[in-house]
This record gives C-alpha cells, structure tokens and sequence, in this order.
C-alpha cells in the first residue's frame, strides 16, 4: 500500500517567511499533486507535476522521483496563504486507491501570522 | 461555468435515517469521485465513476451507494445512516487521461446523530 507522508503537520510562521512543506511517498508514481484546503473548506488544485519544478506566482513544487519526494515552497508568505496544504500522488499500480489511484496525506496545517 | 457543484452544503442525520448527496458538474468530465475527509486523516475514495454508465468501488464503499445518472451528475446515498459516517463529503471530477488535475465540490459537511 503506497503511503503518503507530510512533514511538518502544523506550521506557523511569521509574514513574509520562507515556506517548505515536505512530502515523502512509498512506492512508484506516475503523478504528484498538491493541493490547497482553505479554512471554508473548499479544495483547490496547485500542482500536478511527475518530474522536475512547477512555479506559480509564489508557489513553487518540486519532486525528486529517485528520493520519491517533493517540496512545496511559499516565497515571500502572507497571512492569505494560511491553509492546509495536501498532497496525493497516483501509483503506478493502482492499488486501493480507485481508477486515478489518488492517495493522500494528512495534509499540512499552515498558519502565518501578520 | 459553476465547476462542481454539491447540495446540501450540511445535513444533520439521525441513525438510521437516509439521504442522498447531490453533485453535478458541468466541465463535460468523464470521471466524477466521492471523497470522505475525517479528522486526522487524509481524503478517503468512497466511490468512482470513469464514465456515465459505470461505477467501481473506492477505498471505503460500505455504506454507500452511487448512481451515475448522466455525464453531469453523480450520487451519492446512505440507505441507513450510522455516526460512523459523519464526515465532510467531497465530489471531485476530472477529463479522462492521467494528465489532468480534479476539481472539487464546496463539500457537505454530514452529521449523523
């Protein structure tokens, strides 16, 4: 069973900081998401990326395929990106996790203090 | 385009009791999904359906029932609720291919007494 883990859980910083959020997982992929959960509750895509680096505005995803890992950066942090930041990755095998096999991790709690 | 829609947004339940949860999106998506979201948990697969027509079952189907009635919407139903099942549900769709990102339902937040 592929397993998705997000480090740290919770994390709270200060305006303006720099921001990484970790995402490791077990077994091979074909494609990693990030994802953005706001206090509303509503989801929304950031990134889809299977190799490399994405960049949109501040948000920056890369993922290392041979360390089956990958990192969400904040540049320049504001109070607006205070969310849960979630990862889900689709196996290469599809195992209990449907058609897309989509598994996620717990996501990451971020606050950012003005 | 309203992307994905869901009703109701909350819903109190007592056990016992059933209801259906509503989605409808209109992107022209082939696959539509049901999502749980627990506390301390990641997003759960309830159900899917690749395709008008065709359902399978996801990570945690007991309990529920799906109906795909058109390309647009897709159902979900608890035939007899149990507090197990309070949760935030979440539809999400996609267009066919591996390429592509899902969108998400507001959610409905259930609860179920």
């Amino acid at each position: 069973k592929n397993e998705v883990e997000q480090s740290p859980q919770n994390l709270t910083a200060q305006e303006g900081e720099f921001i990484t959020i970790n995402c490791s997982y077990s077994v091979g992929i074909s494609a990693l998401h990030w994802l953005q959960q706001h206090p509303g509750g509503g989801i929304v895509s950031l990134f889809m990326l299977s190799s490399g680096k994405k960049k949109h505005g501040r948000l920056i995803a890369t993922i290392n395929i041979q360390e089956k890992h990958s990192s969400l950066h904040i540049t320049a942090s504001h109070p607006r990106d205070s969310a849960v930041y979630i990862c889900a990755v689709r196996s290469l095998s599809y195992s209990g996790g449907g058609a897309d096999g989509l598994t996620f991790g717990k996501g990451t709690h971020l606050i950012i203090q003005p | 385009n309203a992307g994905v829609t869901q009703t109701p947004k909350f819903q109190v339940l007592k056990t016992g009791q059933s209801m259906t949860l509503q989605c409808a999106q209109d992107m022209n998506h082939n696959s539509m999904y049901w999502y749980r979201q627990d506390p301390g948990m990641g997003l759960r697969l309830i159900y899917y359906s690749a395709s008008e027509g065709t359902t399978d079952k996801g990570e945690v189907p007991n309990g529920y029932n799906v109906s795909r009635l058109n390309k647009r919407e897709f159902s979900l139903r608890l035939e007899s609720a149990a507090p197990s099942q309070t949760s935030v549900y979440f539809c999400a769709s996609r267009p066919s291919g591996e390429a592509y990102e899902q969108y998400f339902g507001p959610g409905t937040r259930l609860t179920v007494t």
